[in-house]
């Protein structure tokens, strides 16, 4: 059985740092078509993606988040971490790690219960 | 980006009752490899969402067949066949055709 599980801070200042690791059980991070992903949720609002890593190691962001984001993974601790530098209250919501499997099913397959960050001074 | 467009925003629907959800994408979704990666989520109250379709039209392993998933190119849809009280919560359409992967807005559903 697979099962992610996200730690960090829940309350964060802005112009912070923000640094989230995700603990996997179940699923060697080096695995053949194995991305880990991270994506957040505002309160009340839709799912936003933000980063994925893959077995590979080849990771891929989102843009739009303007160079705040690193995404890396140590397979021998089995975790996976985001780091969004200079936060800001609009980044507050609940951050979900994701695996994610390439070629089939090509979806996000199983997500952790998530953790909520709240940016605030 | 490839903007994802979920209708209706909500649905009330009786127990039983057929249901029905749209998803409409600005780009078309089939990849080069000619598969189309869009998935169908569902995030029930206080929960993290789960996978209940994948590449438009396959069920993900333990998802009840009630759930169905159609549509090719730029259009397609979720319908659960009878709704079950466990349904409720909102849905999301996402894609991974390509970079950023995006999500619509969600649907919301609730029981009549």
């Amino acid at each position: 059985q697979i099962t992610l599980k996200e730690s960090g801070p829940t309350l964060v200042k802005p112009t912070q740092t923000l640094t989230l690791t995700c603990t996997v059980s179940g699923l060697s991070l080096n695995t053949d078509g194995v991305g880990m992903a991270w994506i957040r949720q505002p309160p009340g609002k839709t799912l936003e993606w933000l980063a994925v890593i893959y077995w590979d190691d080849d990771r891929r962001y989102n843009s739009s988040l303007r160079n705040r984001l690193t995404i890396t993974k140590d397979a021998s601790k089995d975790q996976v971490v985001l780091t969004m530098t200079n936060v800001d209250p609009v980044d507050t919501g609940t951050y979900y790690c994701v695996q994610r499997q390439e070629g089939s099913p090509g979806a996000f397959v199983q997500w952790g219960q998530g953790t909520l960050v709240t940016v605030s001074s | 980006d490839f903007v994802l467009t979920q209708t209706p925003l909500s649905l009330t629907v009786a127990l039983g009752q057929p249901a029905s959800i749209s998803c409409k994408s600005s780009q078309s979704l089939v990849n080069t490899d000619g598969h189309t990666y869009l998935s169908w989520l569902h995030q029930r109250p206080g929960q993290p969402p789960r996978l209940l379709i994948y590449k438009s039209s396959y069920r993900f392993s333990g998802v009840p067949d009630r759930f169905s998933g159609s549509g090719t190119g730029t259009d397609f849809t979720l319908q659960i066949s009878r709704v079950e009280a466990d349904d409720v919560g909102i849905y999301y359409c996402t894609q991974s055709t390509k970079f950023p992967l995006t999500f619509g807005g969600g649907t919301k559903v609730e029981i009549k």
